[in-house]
């Protein structure tokens, strides 16, 4: 099983600012790397699809990057609506996989 | 528009069994499979395992290999989920959701294990 690692657990940044998000394969999955944001009491909402795809209706202030190993998320100036819970899911091997998520918060 | 909206809400006892349904719309079925993923309170996201709803081929995540069953019913465009002897640590909202890169969810539905 693939294990997804995502860093930080936390991130507190201002509304504004640029949000960086890691997340780390234990094995290549090659560009097959699906982000989402989630609120509370909302479904996962996906983001970016194939690592650096941008979903359908997504801004493009939210920017996938990475294959293989590391990818990021990048979010480029914080609105009041992006602070919630983001994971990374790999589609490469079964099983599927997620991230344990990150949580952005307001600083 | 696509949709996809899932049954309500369960409560059943430890050992038991329940079946969720996710019924999709505005989209053709079998050209997609169908994901099921479940969150348990104040955890992450856990993938169930998915099925194709071209040819029912199936792909389960292993801890719950022998305890979960999905179909699909192609004439309703209906898509269902069964767990079998429930525990409480299955206490979770279990939602549905289109393809692997799910671009479509449903509202979710609380499955709550309970004595």
């Amino acid at each position: 099983e693939i294990v997804l690692t995502q860093s930080p657990a936390t991130l507190s940044l201002s509304p504004g600012e640029r949000a960086t998000l890691s997340c780390r394969a234990s094995q290549s999955v090659s560009s097959y790397l699906a982000w989402y944001q989630q609120k509370p009491g909302q479904a996962p909402r996906l983001l970016i699809y194939d690592a650096s795809n941008r979903a359908t209706g997504i801004p493009a202030r939210f920017s996938g990057s990475g294959s293989g190993t590391d990818f990021t998320l990048t979010i480029s100036s914080l609105e009041p609506e992006d602070f919630a819970v983001y994971y990374c899911q790999q589609r490469s091997n079964w099983p599927v996989t997620f991230g344990q998520g990150t949580r952005l918060e307001i600083k | 528009q696509v949709q996809l909206v899932q049954s309500g809400a369960e409560v059943k006892k430890p050992g038991a069994s329940v079946k969720v349904s996710c019924k999709a719309s505005g989209y053709t079925f079998t050209s997609y499979g169908i994901s099921w993923v479940r969150q348990a309170p104040g955890q992450g996201l856990e993938w169930m395992g998915w099925i194709s709803a071209y040819n029912g081929n199936t792909n389960y995540a292993q801890k719950l290999q022998g305890r979960v069953t999905m179909t699909t019913d192609t004439s309703t465009s209906t898509a269902y989920m069964e767990l079998r002897s429930l525990r409480s640590d299955d206490t979770a909202v279990y939602y549905c959701a289109r393809e692997l890169a799910s671009d479509y969810w449903g509202q979710g539905t609380l499955v709550t294990v309970s004595s």
